[in-house]
């Protein structure tokens, strides 16, 4: 299977922040990176499909890149309501996610 | 508006058997593949497997595919995990997906 490592493991930053979070494929995984923001007590949400696609209904200041092994979930100005934990997840082949990076204020 | 609604969770026993359910409404079940994903108690995501949109074809996690059996029913927008022989491991949160759109879940304790 093909190992997801997301860095950091926890984040604090403060509102209006520009927040960078990073996922790191263990082989080539062709853009087929998938980011969820999981809030406490919920179920996931899709923010990002294929690397760099929008889902509809989210708001722009979620944005993504990448290609080959190393992708990034980029917020480009943090607000109060994106204290979450935010997944990688990949489906270039058998579907594996990330550990997860924690979104905290600071 | 899409809702996916889990259902059949609880406790159970090692060794026992459990049938999740999951209704979908809001978009056109039989149109899409669907999933279910496990979440532990640690926050690790698990990928179970996968079912074909008219049911013809499935996949499944090579760790659990002789103990977890993926259906559906598209006339009832219907999903279902069949989980058998269950153990400790599998005490989790089970999530239906079409991956674009998730439940909220259901937990599975299994404990003696």
């Amino acid at each position: 299977d093909i190992q997801m490592t997301q860095s950091p493991s926890v984040l604090s930053a403060s509102v209006g922040d520009r927040v960078t979070l990073n996922c790191k494929a263990s082989q080539n995984i062709n853009k087929y990176l998938n980011w969820y923001q999981q809030k406490l007590g919920e179920a996931p949400k899709l923010l990002i499909y294929n690397t760099n696609n929008l889902q509809t209904g989210i708001p722009s200041r979620f944005s993504g890149s990448g290609s080959g092994t190393d992708y990034t979930l980029t917020i480009s100005s943090l607000q109060p309501e994106d204290v979450a934990t935010y997944f990688c997840f990949q489906h270039n082949s058998w579907p594996t996610f990330g550990a997860g990076t924690k979104l905290e204020l600071k | 508006e899409v809702q996916l609604v889990e259902s059949g969770g609880g406790l159970v026993q090692p060794g026992a058997s459990l049938k999740l359910s999951c209704v979908a409404s809001g978009f056109t079940f039989s149109d899409y593949w669907m999933s279910w994903v496990r979440q532990t108690p640690g926050k690790t995501m698990e990928w179970i497997g996968d079912i074909k949109y008219d049911g013809s074809y499935t996949n499944y996690a090579p760790s659990l595919k002789n103990r977890f059996t993926i259906s559906r029913d598209n006339a009832k927008s219907t999903l279902y995990l069949q989980m058998s022989n269950v153990r400790s491991e599998d005490t989790a949160t089970y999530y239906c997906t079409s991956r674009s759109y998730w439940g909220q879940g259901v937990m599975v304790t299994v404990s003696s």
